[in-house]
């Protein structure tokens, strides 16, 4: 089935640790994005990239890091920079350049 | 700056109702708006979406209405089933630009 798969469900990172979350798609879809959501709070963009080797910052950037080496995959750094990481991260991918979205069943990430 | 909200965070309906969730937008020159689903732990659903040179578009039980004027958007959920609880959320964006999500509203289906 085509989608996006972000793995691991959960995850936990202790102070001062860097952790990765995964996203792979096999949409075939050119763009791809990571959000940050908090209880209450609206979607909140991390970083996307339109292309493979090319990503930009989004509103919220500090504290992680991307890269885009294939275009199936578009993994997420959290850290030790991050001092609030604890959210529940998204990861999507469009056709084009924000376009619809279609998101994977997300990552919740807590701190130890 | 420019905002997306909602004007309900918990909607409440009795079940084979009809659900109406509203949306206000600031940016008058948004011309791309989009409507989600979430259900708890999993991440949002494409319901519907309209662009700005149109009023209503129809789906699956799902009726999204643009009003321009007082840039309001609303979804309209027909004969409203357990499956139906969720968050809402709506989002919109200008030309190139990346969409900017709203809140959200929790809808609850009463049995």
């Amino acid at each position: 089935d085509g989608g996006i798969t972000q793995s691991p469900k959960y995850l936990f990172r202790k102070e001062g640790q860097n952790v990765t979350l995964s996203c792979e798609q096999n949409l075939n879809h050119d763009a791809m994005y990571w959000y940050r959501q908090d209880p209450g709070q609206g979607l909140r963009l991390i970083y996307y990239s339109q292309i493979v080797n090319d990503f930009q910052k989004g509103d919220i950037a500090e504290g992680y890091s991307v890269s885009r080496e294939k275009k199936e995959s578009f993994p997420l750094t959290v850290t030790s920079a991050q001092k609030n990481p604890t959210a529940f991260y998204l990861c999507a991918s469009s056709t084009g350049a924000n376009e619809k979205l279609f998101f994977g069943s997300g990552t919740q990430l807590s701190v130890l | 700056g420019e905002n997306v909200g909602l004007h309900l965070p918990t909607l409440s309906v009795q079940e084979g109702d009809n659900s109406i969730i509203n949306c206000a937008y600031s940016n008058s020159a948004s011309d791309y708006f989009i409507w989600y689903k979430q259900e708890s732990g999993k991440g949002p659903q494409f319901i519907i979406d309209i662009r700005s040179n149109m009023d209503k578009r129809q789906g699956q039980r799902v009726t999204v209405l643009l009003n321009k004027t007082v840039k309001h958007l609303s979804l309209q959920i027909a004969a409203t089933q357990p499956g139906d609880s969720a968050v809402y959320f709506c989002a919109e964006k200008e030309g190139a630009d990346g969409l900017t999500f709203g809140k959200g509203t929790h809808l609850i289906i009463q049995p």
